[in-house]
C-alpha cells in the first residue's frame, strides 16, 4: 500500500536555528497537506500543495511540493518557541476507487525549541 | 469558520460499557471522518462518511460502530472495548472526500 515516509522523527533546536522536516512518498500524489499538532492539542491543518515544483510561503515558513509530486518539506527559519509541536504531512493518492480522499499521513516530525 | 467540535472532550469507560462520541459541524462539509490516535503517533483512518453513506471503514473491529444521522453530525458508537482501545478519537470533515480535512479537538478515551 501507499508510504509516506517523514524524517527525521525528532528535531531539537534551539531557538533562532532553522528547522526542516521531509516527507517521501513510495507513489506519486495528487496534493499534499501538512499539519501541525501542538502538546495535547489536534491537528491543525498549515497548507495544501497541488502543483509540480510548488512553492508556499507562510510568514517563516516555506512549503515545497517535489516535481515528481513524491516528496515535500517543511522549513521554518528561525525558530520559535511558539512552533514547538509535531508536524505531520499527509499525502493524498492520484487514482480514485474505494481509496479516494484517502489520507495518508506521515509518522512526524516532533520539534522542540529550546529557549 | 473552519470548526468542528467534538464531545466529550474526555471519557473512561468500564469494558463493558457502552458509550458514544458525537462531532458535529456546520460548514456544510459533505465527507466526514474518524481517526485513532496513540501518543507520538499519526491520527489513523477508521472510517469515511461521504453524503451521509459510508465510505471507507479501515477494518475497524465491530466494537466501534459509527453512524452520520445527518450532514452536520457524525457518532461513534462504542461497545465492549478493551484497554488498547485508549486513545485520542478525533473527527475531521471536509467538502468532499478529495478536499482538506479539519479536525475537531478530540475525545480523549481511557478504557479501564
Amino acid at each position: 500500500g501507499q508510504q509516506v515516509m517523514q524524517i527525521p522523527q525528532y528535531q531539537h533546536v534551539q531557538e533562532g536555528e532553522d528547522f526542516t522536516t521531509y516527507c517521501n512518498s513510495s507513489t506519486t500524489l495528487s496534493n499534499i497537506q501538512w499539519y501541525k499538532q501542538r502538546p495535547g492539542g489536534h491537528p491543525v491543518f498549515l497548507i495544501q500543495l497541488v502543483k509540480s515544483g510548488e512553492v508556499k510561503k507562510q510568514k517563516r515558513l516555506t512549503f515545497q511540493f517535489g516535481e515528481a509530486k513524491k516528496n515535500s518539506s517543511l522549513h521554518i527559519t528561525a525558530t520559535q518557541t511558539t512552533d514547538v509541536g509535531t508536524y505531520f504531512c499527509a499525502g493524498r493518492l492520484t487514482a480514485g476507487g474505494t481509496s479516494y480522499g484517502k489520507l495518508t499521513f506521515g509518522q512526524g516530525t516532533i520539534l522542540t525549541v529550546h529557549p | 469558520d473552519t470548526e468542528v467540535t467534538q464531545t466529550p472532550k474526555h471519557l473512561v469507560m468500564g469494558m463493558t460499557n457502552k458509550k458514544s462520541l458525537k462531532c458535529e459541524q456546520h460548514m456544510g462539509h459533505r465527507a466526514m471522518y474518524w481517526y485513532k490516535q496513540k501518543a507520538k503517533k499519526p491520527p489513523e483512518l477508521m472510517f469515511v462518511y461521504s453524503y451521509e453513506k459510508l465510505s471507507i471503514n479501515e477494518s475497524v473491529p465491530s466494537r466501534f460502530s459509527p453512524e452520520c444521522p445527518n450532514s452536520s453530525l457524525l457518532n461513534l458508537h462504542l461497545h465492549a472495548l478493551q484497554p488498547e482501545d485508549s486513545a485520542l478519537y478525533l473527527c475531521a470533515s471536509s467538502r468532499y472526500r478529495a478536499d482538506t480535512q479539519y479536525f475537531g479537538p478530540g475525545t480523549r478515551l481511557t478504557v479501564l
